[in-house]
């Protein structure tokens, strides 16, 4: 099956720097990686996602790019503030809808 | 966006006792839903695929017995979890697409289970 595969697994950034976190996946017939955000104790949010036909996408501080050849992707955000500070998870999602999410990283915003 | 509702947000029940937890999808129906279970700082690890009017598909190493999943309408799936013990405590969340095709998932608020 699906293997997604996420780093780092935690991540300090200075308030105002940029933030990236980087994914892989093993099935090369994965069309869809979407990236959700989740505070403590509440359900996951999508925050952006790509599909297989670009290699980038952009909204406002938030951008993800995708290398189909390489099978990996990241997700970049800048200017970071802390109301950022959450958990990220990158997915994968291929054929019969089912997602395969990756490890997660603990994102902390310092003021 | 879709809208899932999940209840009960919070349940504490006793070891060896059964507790249901309900997924509806309010504004749109969902032929097929998802279960997760997330530990403590961990990744949500999918437990089984809901289907409306078929059996469910469980993920290797989940208990189809120890975890019932009931999706009887276009809008609603249950899990049930039977004769839970301490090592069932855990956060599970459903989630749903809603048929636009668009892949994204709509998750719902999660139910945090405490088996004393």
């Amino acid at each position: 099956g699906e293997n997604v595969e996420q780093h780092p697994s935690t991540l300090s950034v200075q308030e105002g720097d940029s933030a990236v976190i980087k994914c892989t996946y093993s099935d090369s017939a994965s069309n869809y990686f979407p990236w959700y955000k989740q505070e403590l104790g509440k359900r996951p949010q999508l925050i952006i996602d790509i599909r297989s036909n670009v290699g980038e996408k952009k909204d406002q501080r938030i951008a993800v790019t995708l290398n189909k050849t390489a099978k990996h992707f990241s997700l970049h955000i800048t200017e970071t503030q802390p109301e950022d500070s959450a958990v990220y998870f990158c997915a994968a999602h291929f054929g019969n809808e089912k997602l395969t999410f990756g490890t997660g990283t603990r994102l902390t915003i310092i003021p | 966006g879709a809208v899932v509702s999940q209840h009960p947000s919070r349940v504490i029940c006793k070891s060896g006792t059964s507790v249901k937890i309900e997924c509806r999808s309010l504004d749109f129906q969902a032929t097929t839903m998802f279960w997760y279970r997330q530990f403590p700082k961990k990744s949500l690890m999918l437990m089984a695929t809901s289907n409306e009017g078929s059996k469910a598909t469980y993920e290797q190493g989940v208990e189809k017995d120890k975890f019932l999943i009931n999706h009887a309408s276009l809008t609603l799936s249950t899990l049930t979890v039977t004769s839970a013990h301490p090592e069932d405590s855990s956060f599970y969340i459903c989630s749903a697409m809603d048929g636009r095709g668009t892949g994204e998932l709509f998750f719902g608020e999660g139910s945090r289970l405490t088996v004393l």
